[in-house]
């Protein structure tokens, strides 16, 4: 069975751009969630799609926004780049009120100049 | 505000010798506590839960709520356990079910 897939693996923007990144859960589940982790900060919550809902997000400026669609997967995008933006995202994604087991893809890199 | 700590950064340890990894939370609900670990050139994976009272790979953790802790113990360290590992917090409260994680710490097994 395929894992969380997530693309691109790398993308390098410069500041002011705007960066889509993309995510397919795994099948079956319903959730997907993104993290940022960038270095020193460990994984800090973005958001929480479910059902093709955004159900909670954290402490991010607006730029920061996504969707999820129809077949489950999802986008995130981030606009207005900065410099500090650059790090790893990771996309997880769970079974709706499952056990609390997230299942994580690879990761986009994403590097700001 | 939940919050968890993981208070160190890097912890090596020899072939054989006990391991402890430390985690403490601070959360006003009924926690739900993990333990991730990511292995080197792998991804993010769960490690083991504190409602499962299991072990995996040797490694245990009783969640203490007296003391707010959740740490991770292995009796005997393996070079394979060398890796990163996560503690996170399940918010179940409202709705919400993502994990808080703490920032990491990187098990270094010396053989």
């Amino acid at each position: 069975e395929a894992g969380v897939t997530q693309s691109p693996t790398h993308l390098i923007k410069t500041r002011g751009q705007q960066a889509t990144l993309r995510c397919s859960p795994i099948s079956g589940h319903t959730s997907v969630y993104w993290y940022q982790q960038a270095l020193g900060l460990g994984l800090q919550f973005l958001l929480w799609y479910d059902e093709g809902e955004e159900r909670n997000r954290g402490n991010f400026p607006p730029r920061f926004s996504g969707r999820q669609f129809p077949n489950y997967s999802s986008e995130l995008n981030v606009n207005a780049l900065e410099l500090e933006d650059s790090a790893l995202y990771l996309c997880a994604s769970s079974l709706r009120g499952g056990t609390g087991e997230l299942f994580f893809g690879e990761g986009s890199r994403l590097t700001v100049l | 505000a939940q919050r968890v700590t993981q208070p160190e950064k890097l912890l090596s340890v020899f072939k054989g010798a006990p391991v402890e990894l430390k985690c403490n939370y601070s959360y006003s609900g009924s926690p739900e506590l993990f333990w991730y670990v990511q292995y080197s050139r792998q991804r993010l994976q769960l490690l083991l839960r504190h409602i499962s009272r299991e072990s995996i790979k040797g490694f245990t953790a009783d969640l203490n709520k007296g003391e707010t802790s959740f740490h991770l113990k292995k009796p005997f360290a393996q070079e394979e356990d060398s890796a990163m590992y996560y503690c996170a917090l399940r918010n179940s409260g409202a709705g919400s079910y993502q994990l808080t994680f703490g920032k990491g710490t990187k098990l270094s097994v010396i053989p």
